[in-house]
């Protein structure tokens, strides 16, 4: 999974509580993606980052935060989580920014957290 | 509505049979990715066709593109039960968005 590992693999947590996904990389790829994956939604961008401390939000951001203090590492904040964040997330990283350079933007996948908020 | 679609949602076929699965999108696109997605992984990325292209091979996996009628089809010769995998396409926008359809779940049957 071009060296990428994600943590907690599984959890479970109850609504209100603070829950913080990592995401961390070997490659050295500059940038790397939060998505959730429902039923009938297919992927969903909710933070990405194009550099060390550099981040902008996807299209379902709220309610979630991230932070990017070295390259390797991309970390996803639920501040207060909510049944509705129930979902798998994944982290992805890139090369090149998907969608800002007309050549190959291919995305690597980690194997996905499993949350369960309760 | 979102833009890419996978269709059909779902498919079963036989072992040695092909498979074709479509994407259709709604904006005009830079470029059009598959991914497979196996049971609790992540995705992996299959192929890539720039708006330019309109055929594009990989091993048994030939993708086309048809930007008139804005959509695409995957097609995979000779399945194996190997390839038992939800495939999904992203498409990427002129407005420089990768989005991600909604899958279409493959299952090929020993």
């Amino acid at each position: 999974d071009a060296g990428i590992t994600q943590s907690p693999r599984h959890k479970v947590t109850e609504t209100g509580t603070p829950v913080t996904l990592r995401c961390h990389q070997t490659e050295n790829h500059r940038y790397m993606y939060w998505y959730r994956q429902d039923p009938g939604h297919g992927l969903r961008l909710i933070h990405y980052s194009y550099g060390v401390k550099d981040t902008d939000k996807g299209e379902v951001s709220d309610g979630y935060s991230v932070s990017r203090s070295k390259t390797e590492d991309f970390l996803l904040t639920l501040e207060s989580a909510t049944s509705s964040q129930t979902s798998v997330y994944f982290c992805a990283i890139s090369q090149l920014l998907a969608g800002r350079f007309r050549g190959t933007d291919t995305q690597y996948f980690g194997p996905g957290t499993r949350l369960t908020v309760l | 509505s979102q833009q890419g679609e996978e269709d059909p949602q779902a498919l079963s076929i036989q072992e040695g049979e092909n498979a074709t699965m479509n994407c259709s999108y709604k904006t005009s696109i830079n470029n059009l990715q598959w991914y497979r997605q196996n049971s609790g992984r992540g995705l992996v990325h299959l192929i890539l066709i720039r708006s330019n292209e309109r055929e594009k091979h990989s091993g048994r996996l030939r993708v086309t593109l048809d930007t008139s009628k804005k959509s695409s089809s995957l097609l995979i010769t000779a399945s194996r039960a190997a390839d038992t995998a939800s495939y999904f396409c992203a498409t990427k926008t002129s407005y420089d968005k990768v989005i991600f359809g909604p899958g279409t779940s493959l299952s090929v049957i020993p």
